[in-house]
Formats: C-alpha cells, structure tokens, sequence
C-alpha cells in the first residue's frame, strides 16, 4: 500500500475562518488520484474533493479548495468560511490510476469548529 | 438507489464466536471491499474483489475470510472473533474515479 502521511491530529478554527490540513504521499507512479474524505460522528465516508494528478489545475468545490504540489507529493484541503457542520474527521487517500480501485489512507485530522 | 448498503449497524460478539457482515451495491460495479478502521490509524484494506467469483488480500487479511456471491454482495466473515478484530468495518464500490462507502459496522469483541 502506499504511504499517506497527515502529520495534524487535531485541528481547531473558529466559525467562519480558514483551516487549511496537510496531507503528503509517497508513490513512484505518476498517474494517480488523490481524494479527501470527510466523516462525521455519523460516521459515513463522504467525499469532499478529487484531485486527478494529470491535471494541474488544483480542484475546488464550493468552500473546499485543494493545493496540490506533484512534485513536493502534498495534497492539502483549504476549508474556507468553516461553518459548525464542518466539524469531523477528515482522511486523505490515494489510489493508483491503474483499473485498481484500492485505496490508501492516511491516519486522519480532526477538525473542531468554534463558534 | 440505496448506494452501498451494510448489515448489521451494531454487534457485539464474544471471544470465539463467528459472524458475517454482509454488504450489497446496486452501482453495477466489478469491484467490492472490505476496509477496517480503527483508531489513529485510518482505513486499511482486508479483502476485495475485483469482479464476481475473484477475491484478493489486502493490507491486513488475517483472520477474515470472504465470499462474493454474486456481482451485487460481498460477505466479510470471522471464523473466531479476537478482541483485536475490534473495529468499524467499511464495505466501498467505485462509481466512477471513487469509491462509495456504506454506513459502516462497528464491531465489539468482547
């Protein structure tokens, strides 16, 4: 499996500023995918962000914005205007971008939001 | 459209005893898994299935075994339940680029 590093256990931002989680990996392939996941005390998985390594253009979804460094192998999550239903656990992942869908996480931040 | 469905959401077992979790997706896709998460340490990998009839070991097969019994279901069983199986269970299928997870099982082994 390849490595997933998020070297930030707990992260804390008030309402309505900006978090930014780091995330790096190790990998020898060039072309993969890098996903952020988000999981509330429900404890659901839910994708937050995709990042294709081919593009270099950096994926944005509403509030949620990567910075994603190919060279440095880092993959950072930018949560702006943190909103209360912000707060859970947040896992980077990689999966290889061959037909193989496995994917490798990293030990995960979570994120407490103050209002 | 369920997406990928689970059961139990709960179990409690004691030392020795056997169980299957049992997961469903109705996303018509090859592949199924079965991860594992436990504290600290993320999601990690214990089978999967490429397509019907095929499994494969992941990162930490030890002590699970499992059965894709058709496109649509694949089974995690524990033949006899340790304290260390002690954990959250994900069952995931792709739907495009990602993959889709169910609600998870958590699992106590007493």
């Amino acid at each position: 499996a390849q490595t997933v590093t998020q070297s930030q256990p707990e992260m804390s931002v008030q309402e309505a500023e900006t978090v930014t989680l780091s995330c790096t990996y190790d990998t020898s392939e060039s072309d993969y995918y890098l996903f952020w996941y988000k999981q509330p005390p429900s404890r659901q998985m839910i994708l937050v962000i995709r990042q294709e390594a081919y593009k270099q253009q950096n994926a944005t979804e509403n509030r949620f914005s990567v910075n994603f460094q190919k060279a440095a192998k880092s993959f950072s999550l930018k949560i702006s205007d943190s909103q209360l239903g912000d707060a859970a656990m947040y896992f980077c992942a990689y999966r290889s971008g061959t037909d193989d869908y496995k994917l490798s996480f990293g030990a995960g931040t979570t994120v407490t939001v103050r209002a | 459209n369920a997406g990928v469905t689970q059961t139990p959401k709960f179990q409690v077992l004691k030392t020795g005893q056997s169980m299957t979790l049992q997961c469903a997706q109705d996303m018509n896709h090859n592949s199924m898994y079965w991860y594992r998460q436990d504290p600290g340490m993320g999601l990690r990998l214990i089978y999967y299935s490429a397509s019907e009839g095929t499994t494969d070991k992941g990162e930490v097969p030890n002590g699970y075994n499992v059965s894709r019994l058709n496109k649509r279901e694949f089974s995690l069983r524990l033949e006899s339940a340790a304290p260390s199986q002690t954990s959250v269970y994900f069952c995931a299928s792709p739907k495009g680029p990602e993959q889709f997870f169910g609600p998870g099982t958590r699992l106590t082994v007493l």
